[in-house]
Parts: structure tokens; C-alpha cells; sequence
């Protein structure tokens, strides 16, 4: 089954604004994790939050996690062409089996 | 550069072929997946390898045979495959086979089913 679906399903912004895409789950989780896929290409790990950790930075990147509605968000700030891509979250559920369940994804456009 | 490797980057076969997806990681990761990334639809894992042992085949056909030597290399047999079967094919490891770890892809074969 589903674990996380993403909102939106496809966003088009402009270069130097920012992006800011939400991720909700289903059952409880211990981590959420945040990957990149460019066209073509495999997924790239971003960034993990942990449950007990309601935010976390790395370089432009800005990740949220509320467990009480089940819902993580990625801002991504002052945004570049190269950030065009498809983003993912992915989690767990509430296995410790190092599975990981992947939403559909948000594809993210950013013009120049 | 990606750690992790997987040839052919893409495929065309008939459904009667015979072929084979490969897949190495430079890492050292004990833990290797084989994911189905078809349009439209969110990635879905298919097999779970840790210290090539099987530890998860999520319901995938008999068509599909994967096979680890080592926790190195990863391959996916296909035969007589469907047309429904033509995605991306991506293969992952990560260092440990648990909760938390990141996993790292590699680039995918795209299959095409004639």
C-alpha cells in the first residue's frame, strides 16, 4: 500500500523562488526521507529526518516533520534550473526492516 | 558519480528473450534491492537482498529471477516477460539492511518489451 503521497503533483516556478512540496503517511514512522530523481537518472538520498527531530537544514534545502498530522514538507529556497527534478519521499512504515515505501512524487520545473 | 552501476542502461526484447539486468556497488553496502519504476506510478520494490541473502520478494512474477553472488553484484533474469513489464529498473544498496538507512541508486535500465 501507499505509504506517503506527495502534494503537489507537479509544480512550475521560477528561477530565485522557492519550492516547497508536502509528503503525507500513513502509520507511524521513525524517519522520512527526502530523494531526487533527474530525468533519466536514479534517485539521490537528500536528507533524513528523524521523529523526534521536528526540522532539519542542509545547504537551501529545509525539511519539516509533524508527526501528530503525519505529514512532512521540503522547502527548497532561492531555486536554480538544476533543481528541476522529481522529488520523492519515502518511509519505513512502522517495519524496522529497512524497506523503504516511496510516494508518487512532486516534479518540480524551475525556468530560468 | 554514482557507487552504484547497472548495465544495460537500456533494453529492448521480445517477450520469448531471454536477458539479464546487472547491477554492482562500490560501497561495500551489505544490503542490494531491485525496484519497478513505471510511469505514473510510485516506485515499487520487488526484491530485498542482505548479505546476499533473500530477505524480501514482494509478490514479483516468476519471470523475474534475481540473483546476488555477493554482496557486491546484483542481477535480474528476465524471461518471457509482458508488455506491461517495460519501466525503468532500478537497483539500490545501502550499508545496512534496517530502518533509517539511506539507500543509493544507480542510473536504471530502461526496458522495453516488444
Amino acid at each position: 500500500s501507499q505509504q506517503g503521497e506527495e502534494d503537489p503533483q507537479a509544480l512550475s516556478i521560477q528561477e530565485g523562488e522557492n519550492a516547497t512540496m508536502n509528503c503525507s503517511y500513513k502509520t507511524s514512522i521513525n524517519n522520512l526521507q527526502w530523494y531526487r530523481q533527474n530525468s533519466g537518472r536514479g534517485l539521490v538520498h537528500l536528507i533524513l529526518i528523524r521523529s523526534n527531530e521536528r526540522e532539519k537544514h542542509s545547504g537551501r534545502l529545509r525539511v519539516t516533520l509533524d508527526t501528530s498530522k503525519k505529514s512532512s514538507s521540503l522547502l527548497i529556497t532561492a531555486s536554480r534550473a538544476a533543481d528541476t527534478a522529481s522529488y520523492f519521499c519515502a518511509t519505513g512504515g512502522s517495519s524496522n526492516t529497512g524497506k523503504l515505501i516511496f510516494g508518487q512524487g512532486t516534479t518540480l520545473q524551475v525556468k530560468p | 558519480e554514482t557507487g552504484v552501476t547497472q548495465t544495460p542502461r537500456h533494453l529492448v526484447m521480445g517477450m520469448t528473450n531471454k536477458k539479464s539486468l546487472k547491477c554492482e556497488q562500490h560501497l561495500g553496502h551489505n544490503a542490494m534491492y531491485w525496484y519497478k519504476q513505471s510511469a505514473k506510478k510510485p516506485l515499487e520494490l520487488m526484491f530485498v537482498y542482505n548479505f546476499k541473502e533473500q530477505t524480501e520478494n514482494n509478490s514479483v512474477p516468476s519471470r523475474f529471477s534475481p540473483e546476488c553472488p555477493n554482496s557486491s553484484h546484483l542481477f535480474l533474469h528476465l524471461h518471457t516477460l509482458q508488455p506491461e513489464d517495460s519501466a525503468l529498473y532500478l537497483c539500490a544498496s545501502s550499508q545496512e539492511l534496517r530502518d533509517g538507512q539511506p539507500q543509493h541508486f544507480g542510473d536504471g535500465t530502461r526496458l522495453s518489451i516488444l
